[in-house]
């Protein structure tokens, strides 16, 4: 069973903070990753992907990329209020799709 | 709002009744797909269509029948469906079966 671990929070920043979100995955064929973010009583909307080592860089967003540790993060720069959501890691492997279940964020003004 | 629209956005069922989830992308892309979100859970992917042929069913019950006339619309038919079975279906589509998703705004199912 491919697993993707996230710590379901809540986590708490206060407004102008780095917000720090983790993700774990259990198969080392994992092939792309995403984050997404989704509001209370919204469907997810796409954040950013990254498919290679390092970092990827979106406005105030940045993913990071581990392959031989197996894990992704997303941070947040400048957290606002309007960031509060749950946020959600996504792996890709063979045309299947494994989320995990989310990081509730609030940013405190 | 996004490209991806479903039809209805809310539904509620009796155990015996048949109802279709109707989901219309409009971003030209060539996969799509059927999610079932439950409170507490992850996203769980159901079925997959790559240019109008199924590619995935992740061991979904058969009263839950997919249907993709063409690759840009795509149904999910109920029948028989248990209270279990109440969550937000979710649809996206995908430029390709590898990349970024697009999600519709969802159906909330309750069934009763």
């Amino acid at each position: 069973q491919k697993e993707v671990e996230q710590n379901s929070g809540p986590l708490s920043v206060p407004e102008g903070a780095i917000a720090s979100l983790n993700c774990t995955y259990s198969d080392r064929g994992s092939q792309s990753f995403f984050w997404y973010r989704q509001y209370s009583g919204k469907s997810p909307e796409l954040i950013m992907f990254i498919y290679s080592n390092g970092d990827k860089e979106d406005g105030r967003f940045t993913a990071q990329l581990n392959k031989a540790s197996q894990y992704v993060s997303l941070l947040i720069r400048d957290s606002q209020p309007s960031d509060s959501a749950t946020y959600l890691c996504a792996v890709n492997e063979d045309n299947q799709f494994y989320f995990g279940t989310g990081t509730s964020l609030t940013v405190i003004p | 709002e996004t490209g991806v629209t479903q039809t209805p956005r809310h539904l509620v069922m009796g155990m015996t009744n048949k109802k279709s989830l109707k989901c219309e992308q409009h971003l030209g892309h060539n996969a799509m797909y059927w999610y079932k979100q439950s409170a507490k859970k992850p996203l769980e992917l159901m079925f997959v269509y790559n240019f109008k042929e199924q590619t995935e069913n992740n061991s979904v019950p058969s009263r839950f029948s997919p249907e993709c006339p063409n690759s840009s619309h795509l149904f999910l038919h109920l029948h028989t469906l248990q209270p279990e079975d109440s969550a937000l279906y979710l649809c996206a589509s995908s430029p390709t079966g590898f990349g970024e998703q697009f999600f519709g705004p969802g159906t909330r199912l309750t069934v009763l």
